[in-house]
């Protein structure tokens, strides 16, 4: 029951460019999505969240964006340091009544000096 | 800054025996939540806890376990009767106000349990 899915596993980037992860979700009950960040042998670490009634949210290199006809979402890191390198992780939450975050499987990015 | 603490970072148990897994959520807090990821799979929900009782748990959250909030301000995990499946990253998190008004989780480091 797949219902936040991260298609691509890995990612590598040049340092300086941008980094595009990509997120879809099958259930349209979902009105808030966050991403997090995961190094090895720690926690999710957030990063930037959406509400459904945006679009797009900004923080200094981070950006989300949200299209919700199509149940995905994105993140851009511009531009991207070899610091970015980690898990990132989108989740979705909101279904009426619930609390839980469902997450996806993550994407390894990898950012090359 | 604030951060959700766990502890321990690593528990090694034998099949069958109880063990607890101890949080401390952010202080002004009010929802706390666990969390659990196998190695090479999803991080998956399993309880999320509000003014001292279960507002919702998953499936995997069976009668072999269990929370609490003994005194205010620690979190607690317990499962009762380890198996070796029970093996993972428990992560404890709390957030502000309900998630349903996109409220934002907070994770802690993780309690890496591994049932021999």
């Amino acid at each position: 029951d797949q219902q936040v899915k991260q298609n691509s596993p890995s990612l590598s980037v040049q340092e300086g460019r941008i980094s595009i992860l990509n997120c879809d979700y099958t259930n349209s009950m979902f009105d808030y999505f966050l991403w997090y960040k995961k190094y090895p042998a720690e926690g999710p670490t957030f990063l930037i969240s959406i509400s459904s009634i945006k679009d797009k949210n900004e923080d200094g290199r981070f950006t989300v964006f949200l299209n919700k006809s199509a149940k995905h979402l994105s993140l851009h890191i511009v531009p991207s340091q070899p610091g970015d390198s980690a898990v990132y992780f989108c989740a979705a939450s909101g279904r009426a009544g619930s609390y839980q975050l469902t997450f996806g499987k993550g994407t390894k990015l990898s950012v090359i000096p | 800054e604030p951060e959700v603490t766990q502890t321990p970072s690593h528990q090694v148990t034998q099949m069958g025996q109880e063990v607890i897994l101890r949080c401390v959520p952010i202080s002004n807090h009010l929802y706390f939540y666990w969390y659990r990821q196998i190695l090479g799979q999803k991080v998956e929900f399993l309880v999320s806890f509000y003014n001292n009782e279960i507002s919702e748990k998953s499936e995997i959250f069976d009668d072999q376990f269990s929370v609490e909030r003994p005194d205010g301000s620690n979190f607690t995990l317990k499962i009762r009767s380890t198996k070796l499946e029970d093996s993972a990253m428990y992560f404890c998190a709390s957030s502000e106000r309900s998630p349903l008004t996109t409220d934002t989780q907070y994770f802690g480091p993780g309690t890496r349990l591994t049932v021999l």
